[in-house]
């Protein structure tokens, strides 16, 4: 079984569509991530939930648009897509919101080509 | 944040050891030490994490400084596999940033054969 699973894999679009990308976690965890690794490969931070509340939002523009229908999932909404989204996006879990005692588990990663 | 610093690259022959340092001088009292890896084309991945005591799992042993100001990952037999990305983190403690992994630059580990 998949602990965490994101789907699509790859999401190839063009600039100024919507699109989203799906997370799941089987492992009963509180608190979801998502993570931006761009193409020099650097990893951040753009959002948490816990128990369905948005927990950190890291400045990220408002075309990007988290959800999260159910402690289970975290979807990743972005409207208007722009060329410079292209990068790899990945959602994590973690059992507990502080983070600093639990470990996170990290999804396989959708990478998304916006031309 | 509290912030640390990796070497840039290492290289190991399989089956080796490999000793993975990680300086961390401004750490807190209360911030765990988390390791991670991201081999390619895949998501980053739990390696082992600890507070004060040296850790060992399945994986990985951690070793950490008596003053906590460094760590060291410990790999025992390296493998092919091994080779990956490997990033010493410490969690955000508190604010706004409950959970929050910074990623650096982190180590790239090559293997070889």
């Amino acid at each position: 079984d998949t602990a965490v699973s994101q789907t699509p894999k790859y999401l190839v679009t063009q600039m100024g569509n919507d699109k989203s990308i799906k997370c799941e976690q089987n492992l009963g965890h509180d608190t979801m991530y998502w993570y931006k690794q761009d193409s020099k490969k650097f990893l951040k931070i753009m959002f948490s939930y816990n128990n369905k509340e948005l927990i950190i939002n890291e400045t990220v523009p408002n075309r990007f648009s988290p959800k999260s229908p159910d402690k289970a999932h975290l979807n990743l909404h972005i409207n208007s897509l722009e060329l410079g989204d292209s990068a790899v996006y990945f959602c994590a879990s973690s059992q507990d919101l502080l983070g600093r005692n639990y470990e996170q588990y990290f999804g396989p990663g959708t990478r998304l080509t916006v031309t | 944040d509290a912030k640390t610093t990796q070497p840039n690259s290492m290289e190991s022959n399989e089956e080796e050891p490999v000793h993975l340092p990680c300086n961390h001088s401004t750490i807190s009292g209360t911030d765990y030490i988390h390791w991670y890896r991201q081999l390619p084309s895949q998501g980053p991945e739990y390696v082992i994490h600890g507070l004060t005591s040296n850790v060992n799992n399945r994986m990985a042993s951690l070793a950490i400084a008596e003053d906590r100001k460094s760590s060291t990952l410990i790999l025992h037999r390296a493998t092919l596999r091994d080779a990956a990305v490997y990033y010493c983190i410490l969690p955000n403690a508190g604010g706004t940033s409950y959970g929050k992994l910074t990623f650096g630059q982190g180590t790239i580990l090559t293997v070889h054969p």
